[in-house]
């Protein structure tokens, strides 16, 4: 099975600030990797898919790279809005990464 | 707007089944253009892909739970279903039911809290 690894845990971190999480996959999933914002008590939120491509609607801070078994989230300015925890996902089991938190410095 | 709703008891004994039901709106079941997915976390925990069902019934699951795991479809009601047999503690969970876009989950519901106790 393909395993998948994000970090940080838990991410300290002020409004506007450029952030950035890693995942990484045990194996070559080429470009098939989604990212999620779950906010507590919601469902998560499809942001990203095929590594790169930004969901409708979703702010254009948001942004992802990668293909192979590395693959970054990348959000340019922090917003208030975006305190959440972020969950990578690839397409072989739709396994998650074990998800990463971003909280308030 | 699609919009997923989770229904189905809150509380389960242990060794018994879980059931929940997802109703569909905004979108049908029977277009065939979608996968209808099932998903899980427990508390404070991660997310969990339980399996997945299509309009002809066809399924698949994730091998951990595939022993317990039974999904339907019911295309006439527009909704889908999950059994999940002989349950334990380990099984309580928030359980969520989503659409499918390719190999990503696009529409979510809200989520089931179900928990397992005597």
């Amino acid at each position: 099975d393909i395993q998948m690894t994000q970090s940080p845990s838990t991410l300290s971190a002020s409004v506007g600030d450029r952030v950035t999480i890693t995942c990484r996959a045990s194996e070559n999933i080429n470009y098939w990797l989604a990212w999620y914002q779950q906010k507590a008590g919601k469902a998560p939120k499809l942001l990203i898919y095929a590594a790169s491509s930004l969901e409708s609607g979703v702010p254009s801070r948001f942004s992802g790279s990668g293909s192979g078994t590395e693959f970054t989230l990348t959000i340019s300015s922090l917003q208030p809005d975006d305190f959440a925890t972020y969950y990578c996902q690839q397409y072989d089991r739709w396994t998650f990464g074990q998800g990463t938190k971003i909280e308030v410095k | 707007q699609v919009q997923l709703q989770e229904s189905g008891p809150g509380l389960v004994k242990p060794s018994q089944t879980l059931s929940l039901t997802c109703a569909v709106s905004g979108d049908s079941i029977s277009s065939g253009t979608h996968y209808w997915s099932w998903i899980r976390q427990p508390a404070g925990k991660g997310l969990e892909w339980i399996g997945r069902t299509y309009s002809s019934g066809s399924t698949k699951y994730n091998p951990s739970l595939r022993s317990r795991v039974t999904m339907s479809v019911d295309t006439s009601k527009n909704q889908f279903s999950l059994n999940l047999s002989s349950v334990t503690a380990a099984d309580t969970a928030v359980y969520y039911c989503a659409r499918m876009r390719g190999y990503v989950f696009d529409y979510w519901g809200q989520g089931a809290l179900v928990t397992v106790s005597s």
